[in-house]
């Protein structure tokens, strides 16, 4: 797996609003998606995932979203609670490698 | 059914030294990947372990190692550590690495 140079973005929201969170994939051949959440001090934990198949899933308080157009994923959480303060990068399957993105900050404010 | 475990938790060495860090993968998982974490390159791919076998490496120096036991556990070694090296180190583990990889809490390693 690669990721960029890290300055990461970040998403401030407050308690109770929706958050989405985005993400650019790199190759169009990418046939599985994930998203990982981690707080710190932890390591990535397995929050949903999506194969190329399918352009929406729903889990509890999450959604995530697959544009196979434009290579765009998003993960959506309601409710935003102050639980729900990491950062969440996604990773992609491509040719049986996984690569995971730089990751986004999200911040709930009480 | 335990999750990704890894000792150790914190770990602090001086340079020149080694160090070995292991990992047990959910019951039933034959792929390990490792994985290096800093907050200036993210989350970058060491190696992946499955049935005893590394089959595929990252871009890293030799000093860095690892090996996967019959039981799937897995260790990496770095040897000669230098500053840099400082980072949490990642352990996940699946069915094959294609699948979803489950991550372990991490070794932090410090090297003075």
């Amino acid at each position: 797996g690669e990721s960029v140079g890290l300055h990461l973005p970040t998403l401030s929201v407050q308690e109770g609003d929706n958050s989405i969170i985005n993400c650019a994939y790199s190759n169009s051949a990418s046939d599985y998606f994930i998203w990982y959440k981690q707080e710190s001090g932890k390591g990535p934990q397995f929050i949903i995932d999506i194969r190329s198949n399918m352009d929406k899933r729903q889990g509890q308080r999450v959604t995530v979203l697959l544009n196979k157009t434009v290579k765009h994923l998003s993960l959506q959480i309601a409710a935003t609670q102050p639980g729900d303060s990491a950062v969440y990068f996604c990773a992609e399957n491509i040719n049986n490698d996984m690569r995971f993105g730089a990751g986004t900050r999200l911040t709930v404010k009480p | 059914k335990a999750g990704v475990t890894q000792t150790p938790r914190y770990l602090i060495k001086t340079r020149g030294q080694q160090v070995t860090l292991s990992c047990s993968p959910i019951s039933g998982h034959r792929s390990v990947s490792w994985y290096q974490q800093t907050p200036g390159q993210g989350l970058q791919f060491l190696f992946e372990y499955f049935s005893e076998t590394q089959r595929n490496k990252g871009n890293f120096p030799g000093r860095f190692s690892g090996r996967q036991f019959s039981n799937s556990r897995s260790e990496m070694n770095v040897s000669t550590l230098e500053l840099g090296d400082s980072a949490l180190y990642l352990c996940a583990s699946s069915w094959d690495r294609a699948d979803t990889q489950y991550f372990g809490p991490g070794t932090r390693l410090t090297v003075l």
